[in-house]
């Protein structure tokens, strides 16, 4: 049973482009939606999150907008470089409640390619 | 300062041997999670202790799996009679407290490989 659906599943942008990345929840009690960055070999680290109060957070190049009506939340990153190569994971609590586990999305693999 | 520490980084095993995994979080933090990582999947939950409270074992796979968390702080999970479907990065994260807004911060893990 899915419960964070994510989207694309890999993604190839050029250098200085826009990675764009989807994320659809349901568990509609939820007040906070991270987006975590893993590289190969090492654990996954906290990239951004965004409050369901606000509609978009603007961290440098990451942005992360929120849609509340739609369910979904997306990754923008702007001006893409090399060094953004890695997978890219939203979580979300469970349907089932509780704060205390999170949910991933299976990953979106991006690429950017000089 | 020091971040989660997970040892071995590295496990290869036999089918069928038993196998320990340790967890050292970040000093302070009171809530601990085990994640298991399947080769080019995404993180699939499987225990969290919240201080002195009873764990959520909710996402144990199976009775072969276990996990203790002593004094609160340094974890370990263990596998029993493991099996070749058990291969897989077992990654470790805690956090300040159980809270929703508190991020979780991930060790690097542990890839297991069982023969």
């Amino acid at each position: 049973q899915q419960q964070v659906k994510q989207s694309p599943q890999s993604l190839i942008v050029q250098k200085g482009g826009i990675s764009i990345i989807n994320c659809a929840y349901e568990n509609t009690a939820f007040d906070y939606f991270p987006w975590y960055q893993q590289f190969p070999g090492k654990g996954p680290a906290l990239l951004i999150a965004i409050r369901p109060d606000v509609s978009e957070k603007k961290e440098g190049r990451f942005t992360i907008s929120f849609n509340k009506s739609a369910k979904q939340f997306s990754l923008h990153i702007m001006d893409s470089q090399p060094g953004d190569s890695a997978t890219y994971f939203c979580a979300s609590p469970p349907l089932s409640g509780g704060y205390n586990k999170l949910i991933f999305g299976a990953g979106t693999r991006l690429a950017v390619h000089p | 300062g020091a971040g989660v520490s997970q040892s071995p980084s590295n496990k290869v095993t036999e089918k069928g041997k038993d196998v320990e995994l340790r967890c050292d979080p970040i000093s302070g933090h009171t809530a601990l999670y085990w994640y298991r990582q399947s080769l080019g999947q995404g993180l699939e939950f499987l225990i969290y202790f919240q201080g002195n409270s009873a764990p959520d074992k909710s996402g144990l796979p199976s009775d072969r799996f276990s996990a203790e968390r002593t004094g609160g702080s340094v974890s370990t999970l263990t596998i029993q009679r493991t099996q070749q479907e058990d291969s897989a990065v077992y990654l470790c994260a805690s956090s300040l407290q159980s809270d929703s807004n508190q991020p979780q911060h991930f060790g690097d893990g542990t890839r297991l490989s069982i023969l």
